[in-house]
């Protein structure tokens, strides 16, 4: 079982639509919670960090259930230029290192 | 630029050839990550380092690969004896201790084995 898990899409939405992944991460000690961005052929960027108590940033908010082991990403009203991969990311440990789910590919058209 | 550089962007080599590759961090950033990346796969941790030091290796690193940050500043990762399926795209990252631990990324560079 992998350690970080996402429904690869793709999700093909109308400009204007709310849209939302979920991510599931198998080890309960897990420290931090990211979503980050991937345009095609790009480098990962960071989207936003995810804390228990939700996030919103701008058109973007994002939770996390510790409980479940579950974290979630709501865009709403899409623009074209959301299209891309959107990779839901853990930690585990001091090192920081990143475990990277395969990611969700988001199509939003006109 | 002040972001994260790395070099070649690609690389296309023969089989059971060695090659290098060489990624520069943001300059006070002393945690620097190499992770690796198949076409529809999130980025896989391969190794990183806090200034000079390896901490961890990931069991993906074998021993055909080898990574260095000699001056706390620089690294490189090499392969020797590639193989086909070394074909995937190296991502460099880093980050200073301390802080948010935002990982900041290069561009990355594409490895194509034949």
């Amino acid at each position: 079982r992998k350690e970080v898990e996402q429904d690869p899409g793709p999700f093909n939405v109308p400009e204007g639509a709310t849209v939302a992944f979920n991510c599931t991460y198998s080890n309960s000690a897990s420290q931090s919670f990211f979503w980050y961005r991937q345009d095609c052929r790009k480098e990962p960027k960071l989207l936003m960090s995810v804390y228990s108590s939700g996030n919103e940033d701008g058109r973007f908010t994002a939770q996390l259930n510790r409980a479940s082991q579950y974290i979630s990403l709501l865009i709403r009203d899409s623009k074209l230029s959301d299209s891309a991969t959107y990779l839901c990311v853990v930690t585990v440990d001091s090192s920081y290192k990143l475990i990277f789910g395969s990611g969700t590919r988001l199509l939003v058209r006109p | 630029d002040t972001g994260v550089s790395q070099d070649p962007r690609h690389k296309i080599t023969k089989r059971g050839q060695n090659v290098t590759f060489r990624c520069d961090p943001i300059s006070e950033h002393n945690r620097l990550y190499w992770y690796r990346q198949t076409l529809g796969q999130g980025p896989e941790f391969l190794t990183y380092f806090q200034n000079e030091a390896q901490l961890e290796k990931s069991r993906l690193l074998s021993d055909r690969f080898s990574a260095e940050r000699p001056k706390g500043s620089f690294s490189t990762l090499e392969i020797q004896r590639t193989e086909q399926g070394d074909s995937a795209m190296y991502l460099c990252a880093s980050t200073r201790q301390g802080t948010t631990y935002e990982q900041y990324f290069g561009p990355g560079t594409r490895l194509t084995v034949t």
